[in-house]
């Protein structure tokens, strides 16, 4: 089955620990995106990935990094410079930029 | 830029109640419009979706016409069930810009 996958589903960790979420696709999409979502509210976009090798900074990349090493997977750095990191991750992928997104089932970071 | 302004939540309605959930949209060029639903602890997954004008998509009993004289994409369905219970987003993408999410609608159907 084709799809997107992320993992954990649910990540504990100490403050001022860095932590990396997981986001694979084998749906053999080019472009890849990360979203936070905070409760009861809309998607904010973090980073997104174009191509292999080349990403860009979303609205809020602030605290964040990311590597774009394989076409399928777009990992996320949460740092230790991001101040209000406990949240629902979201990651996403499509065929090009500007098509329909797919997305991962999420992974929720409560940082302790 | 582009944006999408869909009706604030939280709504409920009881079971086979009729719904409708407004979503209007600004956009430079010729977008296509989308809905998604969340449900609880779970990602996005795609409703239904609309190319150009005058295109209706549906699923699952729910429809949504994409309007561009009011650049509009309400969704509706005619009876609700409890399973409807979620969020929805409507959002639009071009190929100029990356995907705009408007904030969510809660829907909470009861029995």
């Amino acid at each position: 089955d084709g799809g997107i996958t992320q993992s954990p589903k649910y990540l504990f960790r100490k403050e001022g620990q860095n932590v990396t979420l997981s986001c694979e696709q084998n749906l053999n999409h080019d472009a890849m995106y990360w979203y936070r979502q905070d409760p009861g509210q809309g998607l904010r976009l973090i980073y997104y990935s174009q191509i292999v090798n080349d990403f860009q900074k979303g609205d809020i990349a602030e605290g964040y990094s990311v590597s774009r090493e394989k076409k399928e997977s777009f990992p996320l750095t949460v740092t230790s410079a991001q101040k209000n990191p406990t949240a629902f991750y979201l990651c996403a992928s499509s065929i090009g930029w500007g098509n329909e997104q797919f997305f991962g089932p999420g992974t929720r970071l409560t940082v302790l | 830029g582009d944006s999408v302004t869909q009706m604030e939540g939280p709504v409920t309605l009881s079971e086979e109640a009729f719904l409708t959930i407004n979503c209007t949209y600004t956009a430079t060029g010729y977008p296509s419009l989308f809905w998604y639903v969340q449900y609880p602890g779970e990602g996005l997954q795609l409703l239904l979706k609309a190319t150009k004008a005058d295109d209706k998509g549906s699923n699952k009993g729910f429809e949504a016409t994409y309007r561009k004289e009011t650049t509009s994409f309400h969704l509706e369905k005619g009876s609700v069930q409890v399973s409807d219970s979620a969020v929805y987003f409507c959002a639009l993408s071009d190929n100029n810009n990356d995907m705009r999410f408007g904030a969510g609608t809660r829907l909470t159907v009861k029995p």
